[in-house]
């Protein structure tokens, strides 16, 4: 079945740079899409960007061009690095499998258990 | 930037229905999909492509979306249903999530 694990520290500090990876089984990367989604403590979900196995991406514009997105398909897995952290990035970082961006495709169907990333000093 | 607007909460009789609505321009023009997420855990997709149930999600779910609203509804809520849930759709830029909906059930 589809699995998908973050990984990466739980603690950054202020201006440092943010580092998760999402290790994927059950499915080759080389196919979907493949997204980064967050939830600060106590908040709703914030999609963050996405990658396609040809290294393609797309991220939202409130991140402010911080965050890079980018894929290996011989380890499997996809990563997401936020740089200049601030205690706002203090959130749960989700992992999930995207079908599309047509509309039509345009959900998540698997999600990884989510990672809490403290930013603090 | 395109916006999804849900109800804070919504407070259910246990067993009766509950109605959850998710507005946003034209949302109807697009396809909506619904989450649950319980305290600790990640969220489930319930709902796709308006009103479609992915396998294993309860036939109590259901979907629909017109005009600027999209509805989730769970038809005899039960104890288990009390949860967090979030629309989403693509505006073509940006997956978009609602602010979330918290179902209590009663």
């Amino acid at each position: 079945q589809v699995q998908l694990r973050e990984s990466g520290p739980g603690l950054v500090k202020p201006s440092e740079t943010l580092s998760l990876t999402c290790t994927v089984s059950g499915v080759s990367v080389s196919h979907y899409y493949w997204s980064w989604i967050r939830q600060p403590p106590g908040k709703g979900l914030e999609w963050l960007g996405l990658v396609y196995y040809s290294g393609a991406t797309k991220h939202n514009p409130s991140l402010m061009s911080r965050a890079t997105i980018s894929i290996d398909t011989s380890s499997n897995q996809f990563s997401l690095e936020i740089a200049s952290v601030t205690a706002a990035d203090t959130a749960v970082y989700y992992c999930a499998r995207g079908l599309g961006t047509d509309g039509y495709n345009s959900h998540f169907d698997f999600w990884g258990q989510g990672a809490l990333v403290t930013v603090s000093s | 930037s395109y916006e999804l607007t849900q109800p804070p909460s919504v407070s259910v009789s246990l067993g009766q229905t509950a109605s959850i609505t998710c507005s946003g321009d034209k949302l109807g023009d697009k396809y909506a999909a619904w989450y649950q997420q319980k305290p600790g855990q990640s969220p489930v997709m319930i709902i796709y492509q308006d009103a479609k149930r992915p396998s294993g999600i309860p036939e109590r779910f259901s979907g629909s979306n017109s005009g600027n609203t999209a509805t989730l509804t769970i038809s005899g809520t039960q104890a288990v249903d009390e949860a967090d849930y979030y629309c989403q759709a693509w505006d073509s830029i940006t997956y978009v999530f609602g602010s979330g909906t918290r179902v209590t059930v009663l």
